[in-house]
């Protein structure tokens, strides 16, 4: 079975310190996962693809095929980082998104 | 329009009626999703198009859910006799090919008393 794990449903940190966002998946076919972000008061928007390998906002994402996982890492946190976070997995051929529960971060000032 | 736009924004109905949601996509954007969003939960999966033919519609519910989109560009989501547990945010999407990244609509927020 398709399944997107995010095993925080709160996480808290202060700004400038490191934050990590964790996200398992389970899909037996090749994975292509994404990073969706909803600030407060906004619609769900892309935050990054890891088939992208890029780097948005000073967040990055690296897809671990071996621990089935696809972490969300930032080094420094800022307050605007506070928002809704969500993974999601596309379900190859139909082309459907399987999303996580979300994590709700906060940075604290 | 510069996004997907959905409405109404805000939905209020009585148990046992019927309601329509409307989806207006990117313009030019072929696919066109939808998903349900139920408090704490992430979006699930409800329909997909290609065009105007239904792709995928393994995510409906139960058959008082239906999708239609008759031109390729707008579509509705309609439920007959609604029931409390439809309360939810109700989301649309769209990708110009049907691979990759989905622009989400703001989401119709649905309330059944």
């Amino acid at each position: 079975a398709q399944r997107v794990t995010q095993p925080e449903k709160l996480l808290s940190v202060f700004k400038g310190a490191p934050v990590e966002l964790k996200c398992n998946y389970s899909y037996s076919g090749s994975p292509e996962l994404f990073w969706y972000v909803q600030y407060s008061r906004q619609r769900l928007q892309l935050l990054l693809r890891h088939i992208s390998r890029e780097s948005i906002k000073g967040f990055t994402a690296d897809l671990n095929k071996g621990e089935t996982s696809f972490h969300l890492k930032k080094p420094f946190a800022q307050e605007e980082d506070s928002a809704m976070y969500y993974c999601a997995l596309l379900i190859q051929g139909a082309q459907k998104l399987v999303f996580g529960q979300g994590t709700r971060l906060t940075i604290n000032p | 329009g510069a996004g997907v736009s959905q409405t109404p924004s805000n939905k209020v109905t009585e148990k046992g009626k019927y309601v329509e949601l409307r989806c207006d996509p990117i313009s030019g954007h072929t696919a066109l999703y939808w998903y349900r969003q139920s408090l704490g939960q992430g979006p699930e999966f409800l329909i997909y198009f290609q065009g105007t033919g239904a792709a995928d519609d393994s995510g409906l519910p139960n058959d008082r859910f239906f999708a239609v989109r008759p031109e390729g560009s707008v579509s509705t989501l309609k439920i007959q006799r609604t029931e409390r547990g439809d309360s939810a945010v109700y989301l649309c999407a769209s990708s110009s090919t049907g691979v990759g990244r989905q622009y989400f609509g703001a989401g119709t927020r649905l309330s059944v008393l």
